[in-house]
């Protein structure tokens, strides 16, 4: 199975200030098909999980630009240029090269 | 609008059965893979299973498989995950999603409790 490690786990931030989230892969994520598929997921307090990112750094539909992903074979980070009050919450990052898929931990954001 | 209704959570004792819906509008249904990952209480997404859009390929968890059957009927537009033998362990909310390789929508949850 492939783990996913998230650093770190916690991340209080200033409004408008960046955040930087990192997650690695314990063995490349790239697939036959020459895709990565590394994803990013929210999860604001109470809510659903959301999409953000898609194949390391495709942003989803209707998120915001603030938000950015990059990274390539076992190694990717989620960055938020400056983040805001609606960006409290937890971020998993999650592969979909092969089955079983898997989330890492978690890294919660909170506000200083 | 996509959207993914679950239903079919609730209280059930260890061993106990359970099978949960999720309704799904907005998209193609047959076109697409679903997945069922659940959240414990307090702890991060734990992916239980993903059935192709034809139901030509099911994959599970090692924690679940041999209790749990994905399923669906797109002629309804609904997912289905028939849970068996339920353990303490299986507590938790389970949210259905549109998988594409990743879990592109996702529905609001149905939780379900195991406990005597």
């Amino acid at each position: 199975d492939i783990v996913m490690t998230q650093t770190p786990l916690s991340s209080p931030v200033t409004l408008g200030q960046p955040a930087t989230i990192s997650c690695r892969s314990s063995q490349s994520l790239v697939h036959s098909d020459g895709n990565t598929y590394l994803s990013w997921l929210q999860q604001r307090p109470g809510q659903p999980p959301r999409l953000l990112i898609q194949k390391i750094s495709n942003r989803f539909s209707g998120v915001p630009d603030r938000f950015s992903g990059s990274g390539a074979g076992t190694d990717f980070t989620l960055k938020i240029s400056r983040v805001e009050a609606e960006d409290v919450g937890v971020y998993y990052c999650m592969q979909g090269t092969q089955f079983p898929l898997t989330f890492g931990q978690g890294t919660k954001v909170e506000i200083k | 609008e996509v959207q993914l209704l679950e239903s079919g959570g609730g209280l059930v004792q260890p061993g106990g059965s359970l099978r949960l819906s999720c309704a799904a509008s907005g998209f193609t249904f047959s076109n697409y893979a679903m997945s069922w990952v659940r959240q414990a209480p307090g702890k991060g997404l734990e992916w239980v299973s993903t059935i192709g859009g034809n139901a030509g390929y099911t994959a599970y968890a090692d924690s679940v498989k041999g209790r749990f059957t994905i399923s669906r009927d797109n002629s309804k537009s609904t997912l289905f995950l028939q849970m068996n033998s339920l353990r303490a362990e299986d507590t938790a909310v389970y949210y259905c999603a549109q998988y594409l390789r990743s879990h592109d929508y996702w529905g609001q949850g149905t939780l379900v409790t195991v406990s005597s």
